[in-house]
C-alpha cells in the first residue's frame, strides 16, 4: 500500500503571507500512460467535511480561489496558499488515487500567526 | 445541488452491529462509485470501503475487511454500510463520499456528506 506523509504537522502563517504544505508518497504517483499525477488535496474546516481543492496534483476544483495552487510530480508534492486569509484556517490533507487502497496524509493544521 | 445525507450512527456496545445509510440527491447516483471514509475523534481521514456504480466491485480497508459490508440501491439513490463485530477502535465520524474519478480501484472525492457518528463503547 502507498503511504502518504505530510509536513509539517502544523504551521502558523501571518495574514497575507504564503503557506506551504508538503506531501510525500512512498511510491511515484505519476502514471506513464497519461503523464498525470494521481494526487488530490482537501481542506477541512472545523466541524465540516473535507472539501476538494486540487486534483491531478495541480488542477483547481471549480470555485476554489486561485490563491490555492498545487505542484509537484512523482513522489513530492506541495500545496501553496498565497495571500493567506482568515477563512483558510483548516486542516489540509493530501490523498493518492494511483492505486487501491486510496490513502490520505495525516493532515497539516494551518493557523494564523 | 449535490447532497449526501448519512444516518444510522449511534452508541453501540462492542461486538454488536450497526447499519449506516447515505441518501444521495442532485446527481445521477448510478453513474458514480461511492465510498465510506471515517475520521476518529481528533484524528485524520481513513478510507473504509468502496463500491462501483453497478455494485460489480467492492473493496475494503484491511481494518474492516470481513466485518463491514458496503452495498447500494440505485433505485433508491442510497448507499449502505453494514458494520458487524464492532470494536472501540471503530469509533468515528463516518462520511459518505462521491467519487469524481477513479483509477484502478482508487478514487478522489468531490462531494462529502456531513457524517454520522458511531461510538463503540460498553
Amino acid at each position: 500500500d502507498i503511504v502518504m506523509t505530510q509536513s509539517p504537522d502544523s504551521l502558523a502563517v501571518s495574514l497575507g503571507e504564503r503557506a506551504t504544505i508538503n506531501c510525500k508518497s512512498s511510491q511515484s504517483l505519476l502514471y506513464s500512460f497519461n503523464k498525470k499525477n494521481f494526487l488530490a488535496w482537501y481542506q477541512q474546516k472545523p466541524g465540516q467535511p473535507p472539501k476538494l481543492l486540487i486534483y491531478w496534483a495541480s488542477a483547481r476544483e471549480s470555485g476554489v480561489p486561485d490563491r490555492f495552487s498545487g505542484s509537484g510530480s512523482g513522489t513530492d508534492f506541495t500545496l501553496t496558499i498565497n495571500n493567506l486569509q482568515a477563512e483558510d484556517v483548516a486542516v489540509y490533507y493530501c490523498q493518492q488515487y494511483y492505486s487501491a487502497p486510496p490513502a490520505f496524509g495525516q493532515g497539516t493544521r494551518l493557523e494564523i500567526k | 445541488e449535490v447532497q449526501l445525507v448519512e444516518s444510522g450512527g449511534g452508541l453501540v456496545q462492542p461486538g454488536r452491529s450497526l447499519r449506516l445509510s447515505c441518501a444521495a440527491s442532485g446527481f445521477t447516483f448510478d453513474d458514480y462509485a461511492m465510498h465510506w471514509v471515517r475520521q476518529a475523534p481528533g484524528k485524520g481521514l481513513e478510507w473504509v470501503a468502496s463500491i462501483t456504480w453497478n455494485s460489480g466491485s467492492v473493496d475494503y480497508a484491511d481494518s474492516v475487511k470481513g466485518r463491514f459490508t458496503i452495498s447500494r440501491d440505485n433505485a433508491k439513490n442510497s448507499l449502505y454500510l453494514e458494520m458487524n463485530s464492532l470494536r472501540p477502535e471503530d469509533t468515528a465520524l463516518y462520511y459518505c463520499a462521491k467519487a469524481k474519478y477513479c483509477s484502478t480501484g482508487a478514487c478522489y472525492f468531490d462531494y462529502w456528506g456531513q457524517g454520522t457518528l458511531v461510538t463503540v463503547s460498553s
